[in-house]
């Protein structure tokens, strides 16, 4: 069975930086992409980007390529998500999803709550 | 970036009602959409792919239809655990983007 579980919730200070984590299960980590998103109740549902754990390789959603960094670790099947220099903006709920490259996402994490407050 | 219009953005049903919710993309995007559904507290679920194939484990009752601008998702008989918000998602083109979502109600 195919399982992404992700960290705990997040409450980062403006201007500071949090790392969320996704550990798959039940598949070969490198045979699919991990896309991350976004989904805030002024914004919806956005698509961040995504990682090839194989190869390392990324691409981000134009408004997200200074706030997201994605990494994976092949050895723990974990991919991970850090954003920075958070605002208010970023309050939101993170979720990560695995799919074939340039497909659509079939499996979710849980998601994450982020919280960003002084 | 292609803008993906849901509509309605509510919908009351009763049980047993056959339901049609609508997603529009603002261009072509071939049969690249999917259809996920998303219950209050949880992740969205995958129900439809490539316009019109039934996700696994998804029930019959589910169905899609559609290609290049207008797409359907329509519930053939709505069940009281269909109360949910349903999004699309357009994969034709990078970034990937998803529609507002139709909040799905019993009357």
């Amino acid at each position: 069975e195919v399982q992404l579980q992700q960290s705990g919730p997040e409450v980062g200070r403006p201007g500071s930086s949090v790392k969320i984590s996704c550990k798959a299960s039940g598949y070969t980590f490198t045979d699919y992409v991990m896309n991350w998103v976004k989904q805030s109740p002024g914004q919806g549902l956005e698509w961040i980007g995504w990682i090839d754990p194989e190869y390392g390789s990324t691409d981000y959603a134009e408004k997200f390529k200074k706030k997201a960094t994605l990494t994976a670790d092949t050895s723990s099947s974990t991919a991970y998500i850090q954003l920075s220099s958070l605002t208010s903006e970023d309050t939101a709920t993170y979720f990560c999803a695995s799919s074939a490259y340039g497909g659509y996402p079939g499996y979710w994490g849980q998601g994450v709550m982020v919280t960003v407050s002084s | 970036d292609i803008q993906m219009t849901q509509s309605p953005s509510f919908l009351s049903a009763s049980v047993g009602d056959r339901v049609t919710l609508s997603c529009k993309a603002s261009q072509n995007i071939n049969k690249y959409l999917a259809w996920y559904q998303q219950k209050l507290g949880e992740a969205p679920k995958l129900l439809i792919y490539n316009a019109n194939s039934l996700q696994t484990g998804i029930p019959s009752r589910f169905s899609g239809s559609g290609s290049g601008t207008d797409f359907t998702l329509t519930i053939s008989s709505l069940q009281p655990e269909d109360v949910a918000t349903y999004f699309c998602l357009q994969h034709n083109s990078w970034p990937g983007t998803f529609g507002a979502g139709t909040k799905l109600e019993l009357k």
